[in-house]
């Protein structure tokens, strides 16, 4: 079975600052990952994905993810963090086989960037 | 605003009562999916369709739950008999899949719909 793990359910980070947000994840066969932003009361944004290619992947806002096939890691990241980052975050793999299945979500990471 | 949308964004019940939600995916968007996400988790799968095909059903998904999409447009949700254990925010997103979306399409998601039983 396909599962994602953020093994933090907070990151503090002063504004300007660079920031990490980790995500791992197990899946059999290639995997399909995804980061989407949640912000209060909304529903999921989507900031990036990794399909093949490129280990480093560019997205929203500023955001970019390193995919680590030999670490099982898909961490996200941003040069210089912002107060407006603050918010809800969640990594996806999608399930296989692939073809547009459900996605299977970690249990989230709350970010909150200091002034 | 991703196009998807939600209605009612916000529903109290008192437990017993049957509720029902509604999804308006983006309009030429073929699948769609209804998830679940209470406090401090992500959101699980529920259950997707295929134009107005229901192709999966998660366990989840109790006998007290329905979703249709009739048409292959728009989609309904409905609890009956509700449980306090139904409190969550049910999201739906809708996506081009199949040949059409290439297999690798992200998944809009619609701002949700909060259920409170009491």
């Amino acid at each position: 079975a396909q599962s994602v793990a953020q093994p933090e359910d907070q990151v503090n980070v002063a504004e300007g600052n660079p920031l990490t947000v980790k995500c791992t994840y197990s899946v059999s066969g290639n995997p399909y990952l995804f980061w989407y932003v949640q912000y209060p009361n909304r529903g999921l944004q989507f900031l990036l994905k990794y399909i093949t290619g490129d280990n480093l992947v560019k997205g929203s806002y500023g955001f970019e993810a390193e995919f680590n096939k030999s670490q099982t890691s898909f961490h996200l990241k941003k040069p210089s963090a912002l107060v407006s980052d603050s918010a809800l975050y969640f990594c996806a793999v999608r399930r296989l086989p692939s073809g547009n299945t459900p996605l299977v979500f970690g249990k989230g990471t709350r970010l909150s960037v200091i002034a | 605003d991703t196009g998807v949308s939600q209605n009612p964004r916000h529903k109290i019940t008192k437990r017993g009562q049957n509720v029902t939600f509604r999804c308006d995916p983006i309009s030429e968007h073929n699948r769609l999916y209804w998830y679940r996400q209470t406090l401090g988790q992500g959101p699980e799968f529920l259950t997707y369709f295929q134009n107005e095909a229901q192709l999966e059903k998660s366990r989840l998904l109790s006998d007290r739950f329905s979703a249709e999409r009739p048409k292959g447009s728009f989609s309904t949700l409905e609890i009956q008999r509700t449980e306090q254990g139904d409190s969550a925010m049910y999201l739906c997103a809708s996506i081009l899949g199949g040949l059409a979306g290439g297999g690798y399409n992200e998944q809009f998601f619609g701002p949700g719909t909060r259920l409170t039983v009491l």
